[in-house]
């Protein structure tokens, strides 16, 4: 069935540090691929998104490619700021409308 | 302000104490969902509404129940709360066109602790 892998985290970083958080998918087709971020104590925000093959999805300074070939949709952004700190997951529809399947999360603390 | 509302955001009940999680949209979504998130696993779907009186299981609905008597509201029933259910609950809402189709919009969760 359709899955998600992400990197395990947490991945810890200082302000304006390269970030990438890998993640790679399987599935049937080519579906639409997504990041999600959680900050603190909140619900999940989409953050980016591509809908086809070799699509980059963009949003507040992050980045991610889709790549059919490798099956990846690594998450980038070059400088990182404290703010950033959150859980990042990695999300592809599943069965029409009504689910997504999540990777487990990656944990990013920025520190000054 | 367009928003996927939950009550209660804490919650702490005891093993076998019938509970509800009310969950609200205010987007005219078609498409409603449970998750609930733990650590190492991501979030996994509960439970869908594709409409008004049309609900199905997702990938774990093992004692969960719900309804939807109501576009806007999909409340989730625990009849019989088990400490493995403690976790972190999530609703979502979706609907489709405009290129948005299969971006949810989520609630901002509800902690649940069975004791």
């Amino acid at each position: 069935g359709d899955s998600v892998t992400q990197m395990e985290g947490p991945v810890t970083l200082s302000e304006e540090a390269f970030l990438t958080i890998n993640c790679t998918y399987t599935a049937t087709g080519y579906p639409s691929l997504f990041w999600y971020v959680q900050y603190p104590g909140e619900g999940l925000q989409l953050l980016l998104k591509a809908t086809k093959a070799d699509d980059k999805g963009s949003n507040k300074g992050f980045e991610a490619t889709y790549r059919k070939e490798t099956t990846s949709f690594h998450l980038e952004k070059g400088s990182v700021q404290v703010s950033d700190s959150a859980v990042y997951f990695c999300a592809l529809p599943s069965g029409g409308y009504n689910k997504l399947i999540f990777g487990a999360g990656t944990r990013l603390a920025v520190h000054p | 302000e367009a928003q996927v509302t939950q009550n209660p955001r804490y919650l702490i009940t005891v093993t076998g104490k019938k509970l509800t999680v009310t969950c609200s949209q205010n987007m005219n979504h078609e498409y409603m969902s449970w998750y609930r998130q733990d650590p190492g696993l991501g979030l996994r779907q509960i439970y869908y509404s594709m409409n008004v009186e049309v609900t199905d299981k997702g990938d774990v609905p093992e004692g969960y129940k719900v309804s939807r008597k109501e576009k806007r509201n999909f409340p989730l029933i625990l009849e019989s709360p088990s400490p493995n259910q403690t976790s972190l609950y999530f609703c979502a809402s979706s609907g489709g066109g405009g290129g948005r189709i299969n971006e949810q919009f989520f609630g901002p969760g509800t902690r649940l602790t069975v004791l």
